[in-house]
Parts: C-alpha cells; structure tokens; sequence
C-alpha cells in the first residue's frame, strides 16, 4: 500500500463550482500536511498547510481527519486558472512524501 | 525572488553513459532534493542533502548518486544511465528546520535510448 495516495481523476469542474477531493495516508505517525499544486509542465508549488482545526486560503479550504487518516482539499467557484494537478504532502519528522496527485480541470 | 535552477531542460543520453543533472538554489538553504516524477507514480525521492557534503539516500538511490560540493550545488549522477532512468527529474531545496515548504526547480527531463 502506498503510503500517500490520491485519486488520480480528472476531475472535470464546470467554472463556477465547487470541487472537492480527498487524500489518505497510511502512517499515523505523520505529522504535518500540506496542498501542493503544479501546473502543466511546471513544477510543484504550495498551495497551502493543512491545519488540524482545518484552514481557509481564499476559495480553497483544507480539513485533516487523523481518526481516519485523510485530508481534503475543496475549491469553490472554480475557476479556469484552477485547472491544474493538486499534490497531496505528508510529512513526518524531516521526511516529505509526496501522492501521486489529483488532476482538476475547469471548463467554461 | 527565490530560486532553484536545473541546468538542463531536456537531455537525451544513450544506455551506459554518464549523466550530470545539475542543480543551484540563490536562498541559502541548508536542505536540498532529487526526486524523480513519473506517471502515476508521483514524485519518489532519489536523494537528499541536509548539508554540504552530507548526503542521504532517499526512497529510490539505486542506479544513481549524488555530490554537494558547495552549499549552493547539489549534483545527482547516473553512473551509466538506463532506460528506466527515463524521467523527469526535480530539484528542490528547502530551509533548515521542519518545514514543509520545497522550492523546486523547473526539472530536467531526461531521456535514455
């Protein structure tokens, strides 16, 4: 079993609404969380931490569930720019690794 | 502005040659990275450096090496490249401390015939 894991999709997201994803881990032991994002042919960027009380950043809000080891990352009023692959972090003492990250495509 | 830079985009090397993929970062940083990203596979850590001349071995070392000669710098060396070596490849650096925040670079993307 991998140790993060993501589904791949796409998912495909009409401009204006709302998407939401999950990311679960495998290690209780994991510390801390985060949203990485990367577009095509680019490379990865943070997006955001995850925060245990969950957080807000803009349209994009993340929770952590540590009972059942996921976290999640929602996008409302999606836009075009939004498009792009969403690469779920989990770290634990020094060690980041990385899911193999969820494709969203926003389509007018 | 912050900033990793790989020294190649593209190479294309043939099975058994050497390989140099070359990585420099302008912040400072104590930490560097390779990780190699592969379809639905994600990003897998080659490498990593906490330190000049300290080195680790990541996740998946094996057919590769790695030299931090200076802070700034940090080398990642196929000895005799293969066609499952056929990748992007990502650098990545980041400050002392547990932090989550990497900075990558814009990766090299090899490919072995």
């Amino acid at each position: 079993r991998k140790e993060v894991e993501q589904d791949p999709g796409p998912f495909n997201v009409p401009e204006g609404a709302t998407v939401a994803f999950n990311c679960t881990y495998s290690n209780s032991a994991s510390q801390s969380f985060f949203w990485y994002r990367q577009d095509c042919r680019k490379e990865p960027k943070l997006l955001m931490s995850v925060y245990s009380s969950g957080n807000e950043d803009g349209r994009f809000t993340a929770q952590l569930n540590r009972a059942s080891q996921y976290i999640s990352l929602l996008i409302r009023d999606s836009k075009l720019s939004d498009s792009a692959t969403y690469l779920c972090v989990v770290m634990r003492g020094n060690k980041l690794t990385f899911g193999g990250g969820t494709r969203v495509l926003v389509k007018p | 502005d912050v900033k990793v830079t790989q020294s190649s985009r593209y190479l294309v090397k043939r099975t058994g040659e050497k390989v140099f993929l070359e990585c420099v970062q302008d912040m400072d940083h104590e930490n560097m990275f390779w990780y190699r990203q592969d379809p639905g596979l994600g990003l897998r850590l080659i490498y990593f450096s906490y330190d000049v001349k300290m080195k680790e071995k990541g996740d998946i070392p094996e057919g590769y090496s790695v030299s931090r000669e200076k802070k700034e710098r940090f080398s990642l060396i196929l000895e005799s490249a293969s066609t499952n070596q056929t990748s992007m490849y990502l650098c990545a650096s980041r400050r002392q401390g547990n932090t989550g925040e990497l900075f990558f670079g814009e990766g090299s993307r090899l490919t072995v015939l």
